[in-house]
């Protein structure tokens, strides 16, 4: 599995955005990216996935270079709400029953 | 998304005594979950994949007499600590995976187990 690096912590101000990168230099040809969110005593909650490229849904974008050795999760105008752990994670998601392994994670912190 | 719960969300036990954990995957049936265990400030452990009507698969180190888990059916997955210990402390977090192509996990919201 590929392990993932990412910073320890970021702090950030309400309104703006927020990018964390993670690198993942030995991802392999099926790996998919996932970030996933966490507040303390819950589980983590999906964010975003992808492959290549850039991804965007409702809450985040993930932006992956053609190399994939590395990807940028974006948080646009973040809220005191947005203060979690954030994961990235790596596996092979084309055949089922694969389990994520967890990196240390960010801690994103939003202050007002 | 899977809509996972989990129960209890927290139990306090005394040493020596067993505690089971309940993971259910509400809306998708799972062949496959996976429990994590976390301790406060760190990230989560992967503890063992269960599959649905056979052995569950343990990671190394994880002890698995200690740590029983029944996946009975495609939507129930228990994770029972015996025996515990105060070191068995800890934040217990299943999980549901989608399958394939581009699986995706869904989590419990977690069962915080304090032994005393």
């Amino acid at each position: 599995l590929a392990k993932t690096t990412q910073p320890i912590s970021m702090d950030s101000y309400e309104g703006q955005e927020v990018n964390i990168t993670c690198s993942h230099n030995n991802i392999a040809t099926n790996d998919y990216i996932t970030w996933y969110q966490q507040f303390p005593s819950q589980g983590p909650r999906f964010i975003i996935q992808g492959y290549k490229t850039k991804v965007t849904n409702e809450v985040a974008s993930l932006f992956i270079p053609a190399d994939r050795k590395s990807s940028t999760l974006s948080l646009p105008r973040v809220s005191l709400s947005d203060t979690a752990v954030y994961y990235c994670l790596v596996g092979d998601s084309s055949r089922a029953g694969t389990a994520l392994i967890f990196g240390k994670g960010t801690t994103l912190s939003v202050s007002s | 998304g899977a809509v996972v719960s989990q129960h209890p969300s927290w139990v306090i036990c005394k040493s020596g005594t067993s505690v089971k954990i309940e993971c259910r995957s509400l809306d998708f049936q799972a062949t496959t979950m996976f429990w994590y265990r976390q301790f406060p400030k760190q990230s989560l452990m992967l503890m063992a994949t269960s599959n649905e009507g056979s052995k569950a698969t343990y990671e190394q180190g994880v002890e698995k007499d200690k740590f029983l888990i029944n996946h009975a059916s495609l939507t129930l997955s228990t994770l029972t600590v015996t025996s515990a210990h105060p070191e068995d402390s800890s934040f217990y977090i299943c999980s549901v995976g989608t399958g394939p192509p581009g699986e995706k996990l869904f989590f419990g919201s977690g069962t915080q187990l304090s032994v005393l």
